[in-house]
């Protein structure tokens, strides 16, 4: 079966400075890999994906994640962070036809 | 439709009613998810649907919780004997197939009181 593990419940980063939100997974076959984004009372929306092909993936306001087999992750980056980046941030996998699953979800907050 | 419809969008219900939320999926899409996020929780899952069976229902909480889909397409969650501890945004996602990205609806905020 797979998971997600997304280390850190809750991360700070000063205005300005570098997001890294980490996820990593488990499976048993090369997986689909997905970041999704839920801003406050808002549902989730996608951020970003893997499928096959290039490993580092660019996705919408600036992130970007790179898939990495050797380590099994799949962390999420943003070179600055901005005010409008406050959110949770949730990374998910699927194996391949199968159910997707999520990890718990990263709180970010953005400190001015 | 153009997105993941659920309704109603917001329910209030009274310990011990049943209530019934529905999830109206994008068309055409064959994986139908359901997930609970409770208050400062993650997404905890609840069950999937590919066409209208249920592969993984693993994630019901207890068996007041059932769900069904039809046509492959809407699909109805049912708690009955709603209890406080049942209050949360339950979540519908669907994806194309289960090989995609699962696309989310706005979520029913359910409130037992």
């Amino acid at each position: 079966a797979q998971s997600v593990t997304q280390l850190g419940s809750h991360v700070s980063v000063s205005e300005g400075a570098l997001v890294l939100l980490r996820c990593n997974y488990s499976s048993s076959v090369p997986p689909y890999l997905f970041w999704y984004v839920q801003y406050p009372n808002q549902g989730l929306q996608l951020l970003l994906k893997y499928t096959t092909g290039a490993t580092l993936v660019k996705g919408i306001n600036g992130f970007e994640a790179e898939f990495k087999k050797s380590e099994t992750s799949f962390h999420l980056t943003k070179p600055s962070a901005h005010m409008s980046d406050a959110a949770e941030y949730f990374c998910a996998v699927n194996p391949g036809y199968q159910k997707v699953t999520f990890g718990t979800g990263t709180k970010l907050q953005v400190i001015p | 439709g153009a997105g993941v419809s659920q309704s109603p969008s917001n329910k209030v219900t009274e310990k011990g009613k049943d209530v019934e939320l529905r999830c109206d999926p994008i068309s055409g899409h064959t994986a139908l998810y359901w997930y609970r996020q409770s208050l400062g929780q993650g997404l905890e899952f609840l069950i999937y649907f590919q066409g209208n069976s249920a592969p993984d229902k693993s994630g019901l909480p207890s068996d007041r919780f059932s769900a069904e889909r039809t046509g492959g397409s809407v699909s109805t969650l049912t708690i009955q004997r709603t209890q406080q501890e049942d209050s949360a945004v339950y979540l519908c996602a669907s994806s194309l197939d289960s090989n995609t990205e699962a696309f989310f609806g706005q979520g029913t905020r359910l409130t037992v009181v």
